[in-house]
């Protein structure tokens, strides 16, 4: 398996603009988990899915952040608008049902200018 | 909700010496310990996890502890090596029937090993 796959690795974009980060979960894993990774913050939990159906958005910021999953090899963050401060990496993470350890992307480098 | 908290945010030692990092979490109902290292341009990767029925698990070069009553576990990296250079970061979670809900992260340490 090729691993847990994000794209873009970087994106750059203007204040205001509308931001889609997508993710490829390995195949078979039921659980997928965003994650967002500052300097000042550490990695923070956004929101997690169960077999498609989110679980805990209690880490989404503010309206600006959705998350969708609508199959079980697909997920997307998404900001609109974008703000400076939401310049991060973001990762995308996912495990089987049966299993403890998280297997992370690469990783989306997001600066917003 | 869990708060796991990290020190120290950056370490350095001389190639061979020991390393040190120390996590305290909140929720008493954490049992599951996990140990992530991430190198440069790469997601955390699992290196080594410690449940709350035990006190102490070793890898090779690698140790984890657990204070149960105090609620801090540590990482011990011996006779470091320069590629044990990168951002670690200690979690908690809850375990249940072989599998975890969310994992709660520390800010993380800079480790940089200098030849």
């Amino acid at each position: 398996d090729a691993g847990v796959i994000q794209s873009p690795r970087h994106e750059v974009t203007e204040m205001g603009q509308e931001v889609t980060l997508r993710c490829k979960p390995i195949s078979g894993h039921d659980y997928l988990f965003w994650y967002r990774q500052t300097m000042m913050r550490g990695l923070e939990l956004l929101i997690y899915f169960n077999n498609n159906v989110p679980i805990d958005d209690s880490g989404m910021p503010e309206d600006r952040f959705s998350a969708k999953m609508p199959n079980a090899s697909f997920s997307t963050l998404k900001i609109q608008p974008s703000e400076p401060r939401d310049s991060a990496v973001y990762f995308c993470a996912s495990r089987p049902t049966e299993g403890t350890e998280a297997f992370f992307g690469q990783g989306t480098r997001l600066t917003v200018v | 909700g869990e708060n796991v908290e990290q020190h120290p945010s950056t370490l350095s030692v001389q190639e061979g010496d020991s390393a040190v990092i120390k996590c305290t979490y909140s929720d008493s109902a954490s049992n599951y310990f996990p140990w992530y290292k991430q190198e440069l341009g790469k997601g955390p990767q699992l290196i080594i996890d410690i449940r709350s029925n035990v006190g102490e698990k070793k890898d090779q070069r690698i140790a984890v502890t657990l204070n149960k009553t105090a609620k801090h576990f540590s990482l011990h990296i011996t006779e470091t090596q320069p590629e044990d250079s990168a951002v670690y970061f200690c979690a908690a979670s809850i375990e249940y029937g072989g599998a975890t809900n969310k994992l709660i992260f520390g800010t993380g340490t800079l480790l940089a090993v200098q030849p």
